[in-house]
Parts: structure tokens; C-alpha cells; sequence
């Protein structure tokens, strides 16, 4: 089967930085997505990568193992509009996402 | 309109009546897509269209057809409605199927009673 995992909530303080692991079980793998989704609100595109290595964009920067199904998302500079879920999504053989079921990240003052 | 648009924004429905949720994208995308989402389940795919003029079945197709004339419209249809599709559904497109990023609309909550 098709499996994708994340920590369910993590807390961190703001301006901290904080680490956001995935790791999936998938059919065929052609990238992964990060997105992040405000409560209420639609998601939005993060990071993608599909080869092994460190993805930076500003203070978010996305890593990708591919011979480990494994990813993270690194969030440097905490704000209090961090505070979101981030969800994690694969892209199988079939050229489909599989999400995650999100992780809801909880910023602190 | 910029982007991608759904209506309605939200509904009340009683059980056994026939719905059609809109989606409208402006981007010349030519994939687009029907999520549902439920609390601790994550974005769960209905039905997909890689190009107008076809359609899959995502991991929850039941109860639910799709359509795509064109490029730019997508609509869901719940042909009798049940409780267990209340839920928040997300269309999304994206320029082509799996490489490129999804842009989501704001999506529609819908309740079944």
C-alpha cells in the first residue's frame, strides 16, 4: 500500500527553527511536494524536489532522501504566521499525489 | 477572475439530493483535480482530468462523476447525497499531472443531512 507520514502537531517558539519530517511508502516516486495550509484556507505551494539534496527558498528550505523515503521541511526565523499545517505529498507511478496527512505546526511567543 | 474559483462557497444539503460543485481555472492548466478534505485524513483525490476531454478515478471516486468539456471548467456532481460526504472539497490544477505545483482553490464546505 501507499503510505505517507508526518507527526501529527509540533510546537516551537518563535523565532526558532523547527524540522518537519516526512516519510513515505509510495508506488513509483516522481518528486515530493511541500505545501502549507492556514486553517480555513486552501493549501499553497512550499517546495518541490525529486533529486536527493537541500532545497532552499528563504527561510524554508525542503531535503529529500530518496534510498530513505525521506524528507523534511526546515522553517529558520520562526513568525507567528508560520503557525499552519504542512502537509507532505508524493507523486506516484501514476503521476498522482498521495498527501500526507498534514502536520499542524503550533508557533509560541 | 485570476486563478482558480469554486462555488458555492458553502452548502446545506439534505440526504439523497443532487449536487454539482463548480470549478473554474483561468491559467490554461491542463490538469485538474477534486479533493476532499476531513479532519486527520489529509487531501484525499475523487477524480482527476490530465486533459480536457478525460477523467480518472482517484482513491474515493464513490458517489461522485466529473466532467471536462473544456480546458478551463471541472465540476463535481454528487448524484444523491449521503452524511459521509460532508466534507471540505478542494479543486485544484495544475499545467501538467504530478511535476508541477497545484494551485487550490478556496473550496467549498459542504454539509449532507
Amino acid at each position: 500500500g501507499q503510505n505517507i507520514d508526518q507527526p501529527t502537531e509540533m510546537t516551537a517558539t518563535e523565532g526558532a527553527i523547527v524540522q518537519i519530517n516526512c516519510t513515505y511508502q509510495t508506488s513509483g516516486f516522481n518528486g515530493l511536494f511541500w505545501y502549507q495550509q492556514h486553517a480555513g484556507e486552501a493549501p499553497t505551494f512550499l517546495s518541490y524536489n525529486v533529486l536527493d539534496g537541500l532545497e532552499e527558498k528563504g527561510r524554508f528550505s525542503s531535503f529529500l532522501s530518496r534510498s530513505k523515503g525521506y524528507s523534511y521541511l526546515l522553517l529558520k526565523e520562526l513568525q507567528m504566521k508560520d503557525s499552519a499545517s504542512y502537509l507532505c505529498a508524493v507523486t506516484d507511478s501514476n503521476y498522482q499525489l498521495i498527501w500526507g496527512a498534514g502536520t499542524k505546526l503550533i508557533i509560541k511567543p | 477572475i485570476a486563478g482558480i474559483t469554486q462555488a458555492p462557497t458553502s452548502q446545506i444539503l439534505a440526504a439523497g439530493r443532487r449536487m454539482t460543485l463548480r470549478c473554474t481555472q483561468d491559467m490554461r492548466h491542463n490538469a485538474m483535480y477534486w479533493y476532499r478534505q476531513d479532519l486527520g485524513l489529509g487531501l484525499r483525490l475523487i477524480h482527476y482530468s490530465n486533459t480536457a476531454g478525460t477523467t480518472g478515478k482517484g482513491e474515493v471516486p464513490d458517489g461522485y462523476s466529473v466532467s471536462r468539456a473544456n480546458t478551463d471548467d471541472f465540476p463535481l456532481t454528487l448524484a444523491s447525497a449521503v452524511p459521509s460526504q460532508t466534507s471540505v472539497y478542494f479543486c485544484a490544477s495544475s499545467r501538467t499531472s504530478g511535476k508541477s505545483e497545484q494551485f487550490f482553490g478556496p473550496g467549498t464546505r459542504l454539509t449532507v443531512l
